[in-house]
């Protein structure tokens, strides 16, 4: 079984300052684990994923997560918020295997100010 | 870039109407899947399929969900007799066949509203 937990449904930062996006999980398995973003009446939109290469995920748009088994975390930062980064972030996990159904967390709305 | 396409964006139907959704998966895809968003919830897993058949589904997907590739290119979720619970967003979903491929591409939805 496997499950997903964003701990913020909301986060509100000021444009050019930092992002943390906070995302646990639980498997059973050695996961593969992704970050989608989606904006308003978009699709889901992939921004990185971990399958068990670097730790450390670097993704588009200046995104980037670090896989931390001990702590069962997949974080995602940025280190300059920009307006465009407004929209939905979803933590996915996924088994390796085929048909790979996805699990989703419940989402984290990211707000930016000017 | 190739993407996957989704129709209509809106869908309004009334209780027991029989609907089908549609989607066209990006072209070398192998794999195709169904999730759902209902308003205030998380997305969830519907159905995933593969030549020509279900290879998962979820315990939502009931009797009343049936999946369907009638061509090459269309994938197509139908809804039998729909209840005020199915409106939500439909999203598609697909996926390469291949190591390292585990990577699902999303449409952009169908917002199923039933009255």
């Amino acid at each position: 079984a496997q499950s997903v937990t964003q701990l913020d449904s909301h986060v509100s930062v000021s444009e050019g300052t930092p992002v943390l996006l906070r995302c646990n999980y639980s498997s059973s398995y050695s996961p593969s684990l992704f970050w989608y973003v989606q904006h308003p009446n978009k699709g889901l939109q992939l921004l990185l994923k971990y399958t068990s290469a670097a730790t450390l995920v670097k993704g588009i748009n200046g995104f980037e997560a670090e896989f931390k088994k001990s702590e069962t975390s997949f974080h995602l930062t940025k280190p300059s918020a920009h307006m465009s980064d407004a929209a939905e972030y979803f933590c996915v996990v996924s088994p390796k295997a085929a048909g790979n159904k996805l699990t989703f967390g419940g989402g984290t709305r990211v707000l930016v100010k000017p | 870039e190739p993407e996957v396409t989704q129709t209509p964006s809106h869908q309004v139907t009334q209780m027991g109407q029989e609907v089908i959704l549609r989607c066209v998966p990006i072209s070398n895809h192998l794999y195709f899947y169904w999730y759902r968003q209902i308003l205030g919830q998380k997305v969830e897993f519907l159905v995933s399929f593969y030549n020509n058949e279900i290879s998962e589904k979820s315990e939502i997907f009931d009797d009343q969900f049936s999946v369907e590739r009638p061509d090459g290119s269309n994938f197509t979720l139908k809804i039998r007799s729909t209840k005020l619970e199915d409106s939500a967003m439909y999203f598609c979903a697909s996926r390469r066949q291949g190591q390292n491929t585990d990577t699902q591409y999303f449409g952009p939805g169908t917002r199923l509203t039933v009255l």
